[in-house]
């Protein structure tokens, strides 16, 4: 059984800080790693791919992936009360003994940003 | 551009209804499509994909059912519904590459009574 592990939170930080976000997950086969960002009663939408060991930026956000370690992480640079939602991290990787690739998700971590 | 659409967006129904969810996705062709379900404290579980026309896999046994009868529409159905089928049900699209990052529809938030 594949597993994604996210801390619940709530996360709480102040306007402007950096907001860090972490995932570990089971299946040293997986090969792609998403996050996500769900406000409430909205459905998730998707703000960082990576794919390969190290740092990718995008604007304020960056995604960090260590697959020896099989740990993934979100930064949030500057955090805005816009940003306040739950995260989803989600890992990708081919169905034991099939062809289908499958996305697992962590439960997500509630992130608030105070004004 | 892609976009992914689901109806209704809200849904009420008394236990041992039936149920018919619809989704439908535009601007792409040959989509993998996904139906999930998200229920309060237990994160997204996918319910079904399917690969193609008429090509419908299961991951969870359950009293539900999919069908896909054109190739950018998605149905989720079920003929007698039960309390824990209550959810927000989610369809995602994702293009058939190695990476397939999934992009998801607005939902249907359905209770069920």
């Amino acid at each position: 059984q594949k597993e994604v592990e996210q801390n619940s939170g709530p996360l709480s930080v102040p306007e402007g800080a950096i907001a860090s976000l972490n995932c570990t997950y089971s299946d040293r086969g997986s090969q792609s790693f998403f996050w996500y960002r769900q406000y409430s009663g909205k459905s998730p939408e998707l703000i960082m791919s990576i794919y390969s060991n190290g740092d990718k930026e995008d604007g304020r956000f960056t995604a960090q992936l260590n697959k020896a370690s099989q740990y993934v992480s979100l930064l949030i640079r500057d955090s805005q009360p816009s940003d306040s939602a739950t995260y989803l991290c989600a890992v990708g990787g081919y169905l034991s003994g099939g062809s289908n690739y499958k996305l697992t998700f962590g439960k997500g971590t509630l992130l608030t940003v105070n004004p | 551009s892609q976009t992914i659409h689901q109806w209704p967006a809200t849904l009420v129904q008394p236990v041992g209804s039936p149920l018919s969810l619809e989704c439908t996705v535009e601007g792409t062709s040959n989509p993998n499509l996904y139906w999930y379900r998200q229920a309060a404290g237990r994160g997204l579980q996918l319910l079904f994909y399917s690969v193609g026309i008429g090509q419908i896999s299961s991951e969870v046994p359950q009293n539900l059912s999919a069908s896909r009868p054109q190739d950018r529409q998605f149905i989720l159905s079920s003929k007698k519904l039960l309390l824990s089928d209550s959810g927000f049900y989610l369809c995602a699209w994702s293009v058939g590459t190695e990476y397939n990052e999934q992009f998801f529809g607005p939902g249907t938030r359905l209770t069920v009574l």
